[in-house]
């Protein structure tokens, strides 16, 4: 089974300043990854993925994150972020032969006016 | 095109009793997944029904189960239920077994 890390489970961030989400799988095989966002009383809502190729990828609402395979890592960024952006954001990896989506814990995002 | 909805929005069930969920899928999916999210945690995989027949499924004991029909809307049943099933239930439709998962709102659960 995979494992899915969020070291930060709350993020607290000014208005238009730059935020960067941490995440970190564990998988020895190749693995797609996605970040989702959960708006309050809401479903998830995909912000971007990773399949294969650029290692960056560019998201909605400005997002975009940066596939590390040598540490694992799939860190979310946004260089200027807004009030709307307040939500919660989870981390999600599935390895490219199976159907099972593992998430993470979540990380708060509250952007501060 | 219509998303995908789920119905009750909320419920509120008594230990011990038998719940019924239910999910419609994004119009030209056949696939629709099943998770549960605990207050606090990341949603965790139930089950997969893909074309009306279970394709996997997590780590959940044989008291959920589930059901897909010819227009692979889903139902996810939970009997005998415990305090611990107090979550939000979220379904997510694709058009495949590992393509893209869109996600309903949710049906938010508390066992008393």
């Amino acid at each position: 089974a995979q494992s899915v890390t969020q070291l930060d489970s709350q993020v607290p961030v000014f208005e238009e300043a730059p935020v960067e989400l941490r995440c970190n799988y564990s998988s020895s095989v190749s693995v797609y990854l996605f970040w989702y966002v959960q708006y309050p009383n809401q479903g998830l809502q995909l912000l971007l993925k990773y399949l294969s190729g650029s290692t960056l990828v560019k998201g909605i609402n400005g997002f975009e994150a940066e596939f590390n395979k040598s540490q694992t890592s799939f860190h979310l960024r946004k260089p200027s972020v807004h009030i709307s952006d307040t939500a919660e954001y989870f981390c999600a990896v599935r390895q490219n032969t199976g159907n099972q989506f593992y998430f993470g814990t979540g990380t708060s995002l509250t952007v501060i006016p | 095109e219509t998303g995908v909805t789920q119905s009750p929005t909320h419920l509120i069930k008594t230990r011990g009793q038998q719940v019924t969920l239910r999910c419609s899928s994004q119009s030209g999916h056949n696939t629709v997944s099943w998770y549960q999210q605990a207050l606090g945690q990341g949603p965790q995989f139930i089950f997969q029904y893909y074309r009306e027949e279970e394709n996997g499924r997590g780590n959940f004991p044989p008291r959920f189960s589930g059901l897909q029909f010819p227009n692979y809307s889903s139902e996810l049943n939970v009997n005998a239920l415990e305090l611990d099933d107090s979550a939000l239930y979220l379904c997510a439709s694709s058009s495949g077994p590992v393509d893209e998962q869109y996600f309903g709102p949710g049906t938010r659960l508390t066992v008393t």
